[in-house]
């Protein structure tokens, strides 16, 4: 069974600040994917970024990226320029492609709950 | 504006009441999840769907059943509802997961 552990349960940085928020997966599937997403208060989960393990190069959106080392089943997110509102719970999700019939399951790490202090 | 839409913010509902909780969503996608979020342990899979009338069990189905009768919509049952199932339950649908989920708002249940 493929788990994802995410060892920070809160974090805390002033704003502006650089935070980097870690996960760690474990499969011994070659072909997968990963994911990053943002559950801010109103409780609505919205991706972040993703990830594909075949990629060698980091996703990167915005002020979001991503520092994948396949080899160490690692997969941290680093949040640039740190703004208020990225305030949330942040999970780490991983999935392996489901071949004939069924549906591409997530497997969710237990979260880091994400504080941007003014 | 794509939707995944949960019929219920809040819910309070009565030890061994039947509960439906109602998730619909409008992009054709084919595949439906029910998850079940509690602090400290994250988002558990409780069913999912990958087509009209086909469910599979996910995690943790104990306590559960599914529907989906059409499409668009995949209803969550708790045949006697029970204080342990107090929870976020989380909607989610995807065409193909390689591109993550679109979720819905949650519902809070609470079972008295």
């Amino acid at each position: 069974a493929q788990t994802v552990t995410q060892s920070q349960p809160e974090m805390s940085v002033q704003e502006a600040e650089t935070v980097t928020l870690s996960c760690t997966y474990d499969t011994s599937e070659n072909n997968y994917y990963l994911f990053w997403y943002k559950q801010p208060p109103s409780r609505q989960m919205i991706l972040v970024i993703r990830q594909e393990a075949y990629k060698q190069q980091n996703a990167t959106e915005n002020r979001f990226s991503v520092n994948f080392q396949k080899a160490a089943k690692s997969f941290s997110l680093k949040i640039s320029d740190s703004q208020l509102g990225d305030t949330a719970m942040y999970f780490c999700a991983f999935m392996i492609p489901h071949s004939g019939g069924g549906a591409d399951g997530l497997t969710f790490g237990k979260g880091t709950h994400l504080i941007i202090q003014p | 504006d794509v939707k995944v839409t949960q019929s219920s913010r809040y819910l309070v509902k009565r030890t061994g009441e039947k509960v439906f909780l109602e998730c619909v969503q409008d992009m054709d996608h084919e595949n439906m999840f029910w998850y079940r979020q509690d602090p400290g342990l994250g988002l558990r899979l409780i069913y999912f769907s990958y087509d009209v009338k086909m469910k599979e069990k996910g995690d943790i189905p104990e306590g559960y059943s599914v529907s989906r009768e059409k499409k668009e919509r995949f209803s969550l049952i708790l045949e006697s509802a029970s204080t342990n199932q107090t929870s976020m339950y989380l909607c989610a649908s995807s065409f193909t997961g390689a591109y993550g989920y679109t979720f819905g708002s949650g519902t809070r249940l609470t079972v008295v």
